[in-house]
């Protein structure tokens, strides 16, 4: 299986701040990546496709870039909502692995 | 609207079986495939297999072949996982995960999770 690591693993920010999430995959996944937020209690919620497609309805303040092997979720200005868990998810193959998660916490 | 609705949480013993639903509505039922997703307390997500609602194949993860069986009933848009052996390693919240389309293996949309616990 393709092996994704995310960094950092916690990241504590200001309302305001920008914030970026790096996920490495252990081999080349073009850019079939998606990410998800996660609030406590609830599901995932898919934000990003394809690296660095918006899904409708996110927010334009979240961006994704990257291709190959190193991926960025960038938050432009952390809103209070926003404090959260994200994770990365590789679908190159037909067994889509996820990252560990980055959890965003207010500071 | 898109709607994914889980059956309720399940406490079971090890070495039974549990049978998680997932009732679908909002959309055509055979033109997206389906997964299941599960999340151990405190831990990161874990892929489980993915079902073709339209004929029923289905592909599952290496680790689980064997133990799970995911199926399908298109007379009530639901789709089944199945897990058995149960073992106290399967504590987890089971969600379904619709595919953005016909196995692109990113989900758009996801039920709102199945506690299932495996104690003695």
């Amino acid at each position: 299986d393709i092996q994704m690591t995310q960094s950092p693993s916690t990241l504590s920010a200001f309302v305001g701040d920008r914030v970026a999430i790096t996920c490495r995959a252990s081999q080349s996944i073009s850019t079939w990546l998606a990410w998800y937020q996660q609030k406590p209690g609830k599901a995932p919620n898919l934000l990003i496709y394809k690296a660095s497609n918006l899904e409708s309805g996110v927010p334009s303040r979240f961006s994704g870039s990257g291709s190959g092997t190193e991926f960025t979720l960038t938050i432009s200005s952390l809103q209070p909502d926003d404090f959260a868990t994200y994770y990365c998810q590789q679908y190159n193959s037909y067994s889509p692995t996820f990252g560990q998660g980055t959890k965003v916490e207010i500071k | 609207q898109v709607q994914l609705v889980q059956s309720g949480a399940e406490v079971t013993k090890p070495g039974a079986s549990v049978k998680v639903s997932c009732a679908t509505s909002g959309y055509t039922f055979t033109n997206f495939h389906m997964h299941w997703v599960r999340q151990a307390p405190g831990q990161g997500l874990e892929w489980m297999g993915i079902i073709n609602p339209d004929g029923g194949s289905t592909s599952y993860a290496q680790k689980l072949q064997g133990r799970v069986t995911m199926t399908r009933d298109t007379s009530t848009s639901t789709v089944y996982m199945e897990l058995n052996s149960l073992r106290s390693e399967d504590t987890a919240v089971y969600y379904c995960a619709r595919d953005r389309g016909t196995a692109l293996y990113y989900f758009d949309f996801w039920g709102q999770g199945t506690l299932v616990t495996v104690s003695s």
